[in-house]
């Protein structure tokens, strides 16, 4: 099946500086991915829908200027925590949408993000 | 909008018990539904799907079928293994709308023990 990789697994920041997390599918091309974030025990909840060669599109309540999303190509995603605060703390996950047959979206392994 | 409605957990098995893990959904349109595991420290898989009424998804001995009349995609597997221990989240999206994320229920552990 599709491939879509994370990059980093997991990092640790100090508060007030700022974190790239980038998403790549390997094996198709994804105009459209998704980032999500998953609190301890809880359901993914998601963040922005990351359109290539577009503005991403942000869910309600999540703030464009401290998650700033950047879809530069078919295949790569990124999306970068500005000052970032311990209460960003989180597992950040990535989708990708394959473009092609039965549209599935494919999902990154995840991003542990500690901000101390 | 759309929503998705899943039993709370957590779920305790033992080994070759039965399973059924409740799922409900809201939607306006003619939505896809899935299941997605995530097994302990790793990534969301898709376990399996179905995309219009009365089909049924399956795999691994996990099966769910959609049912339009009563809005649900119940999970069940006739005898669970300990490897089945995870976390089961159901989920619904618009698959012929390219823009549309999949919308996730809370999710439901399962612990089976031996």
């Amino acid at each position: 099946g599709a491939v879509v990789s994370q990059h980093p697994s997991w990092v640790i920041c100090k508060s007030g500086t700022s974190v790239k997390i980038e998403c790549r599918s390997l094996d198709f091309q994804a105009t459209t991915m998704f980032w999500y974030r998953q609190f301890p025990k809880q359901s993914l909840m998601l963040m922005a829908t990351s359109n290539e060669g577009s503005k991403a599109t942000y869910e309600q309540g999540v703030e464009k200027d401290k998650f700033l999303i950047n879809h530069a190509s078919l295949t790569l995603s990124t999306l970068t925590v500005t000052s970032a605060h311990p209460e960003d703390s989180s597992f950040y996950i990535c989708s990708a949408r394959d473009q092609r047959g039965a549209r599935e979206q494919y999902f990154g392994p995840g991003t542990r993000l500690t901000v101390t | 909008g759309d929503s998705v409605t899943q039993m709370e957990g957590p779920v305790t098995l033992s080994e070759e018990a039965f399973l059924t893990i409740n799922c409900t959904y809201t939607a306006t349109g003619y939505p896809s539904l899935f299941w997605y595991v995530q097994y302990p420290g790793e990534g969301l898989q898709l376990l399996l799907k179905a995309t219009k009424a009365d089909d049924k998804g399956s795999n691994k001995g996990f099966e769910a079928t959609y049912r339009k009349e009563t809005t649900s995609f119940h999970l069940e597997k006739g005898s669970v293994q300990v490897s089945d221990s995870a976390v089961y989240f159901c989920a619904l999206s618009d698959l012929n709308q390219a823009g549309t994320a999949l919308i996730f229920g809370k999710g439901t552990t399962l612990s089976v023990s031996s």
